[in-house]
């Protein structure tokens, strides 16, 4: 079956520019998980769905990120007015369930973010 | 709070060389330990894991054990090849009710022939 995407691959902006970032899980999953991974910072946790809802969105940044996840199944990030140091790779991670028992977590390839 | 800290990359080897990354963690209760890699191009994938104490996790040849008394879950491979050449990173898992990993920071593995 196929894995989990996210689209689009790359994205060049301009700095206070908004963006979305989209994340398809594999099918039946139902914790989707946002992830940062910038140089030198390794990967920094944004914001865990489980279902449609967010239980923990600890990681989020500042109130310029926003996420959300619809029909328990594709989840758009969106980063309002830009700044460079959003510049990152954004993960989406899935997982059959989530909670307090761990699931193996499987991750999409990413989107690679530059803001100029 | 949790935390992972892995040394620093990158590391340099010749193909045949033994090799160890190490990883020391913090956190309170008993986590579940990871090691995830990525290979150049690629999404992060789960290399083994180990769940609980003195577990020893191994895939494709790498081998890392769940050592409470120093807190380390240290990644070693007996002959590295160019093909492992990729970023590793060392990441726990506790059941406080959420789900997230805690990662860290990542190592590049570099490995010529």
């Amino acid at each position: 079956g196929a894995g989990v995407s996210q689209s689009p691959s790359n994205k060049v902006t301009e700095k206070g520019k908004d963006v979305e970032l989209r994340c398809d899980p594999i099918s039946g999953h139902t914790a989707l998980y946002w992830y940062r991974q910038s140089l030198g910072q390794g990967l920094e946790f944004l914001i865990y769905f489980q279902g449609n809802s967010a239980p923990d969105k600890s990681g989020l940044p500042s109130d310029r990120f926003s996420a959300e996840r619809t029909g328990g199944s594709v989840s758009t990030l969106t980063i309002q007015r830009t700044q460079q140091e959003d510049s990152a790779v954004y993960l989406c991670a899935s997982s059959y369930v989530g909670g307090s028992s761990y699931n193996e977590q499987f991750f999409g390839p990413g989107t690679r973010l530059t803001v100029l | 709070g949790d935390s992972v800290t892995q040394m620093e990359g990158p590391v340099t080897l010749s193909e045949e060389a033994f090799l160890t990354i190490n990883c020391t963690y913090t956190a309170t209760g008993y986590p579940s330990l990871f090691w995830y890699v990525q290979y150049p191009g690629e999404g992060l994938q789960l290399l083994l894991k180990a769940t609980k104490a003195d577990d020893k996790g191994s895939n494709k040849g790498f081998e890392a054990t769940y050592r409470k008394e120093t807190t380390s879950f240290h990644l070693e491979k007996g002959s590295v090849q160019v093909s492992d050449s990729a970023v590793y990173f060392c990441a726990l898992f506790r059941p406080s009710g959420y789900s997230t990993l805690t990662f860290g920071k990542g190592t590049m593995l570099l490995v010529s022939p």
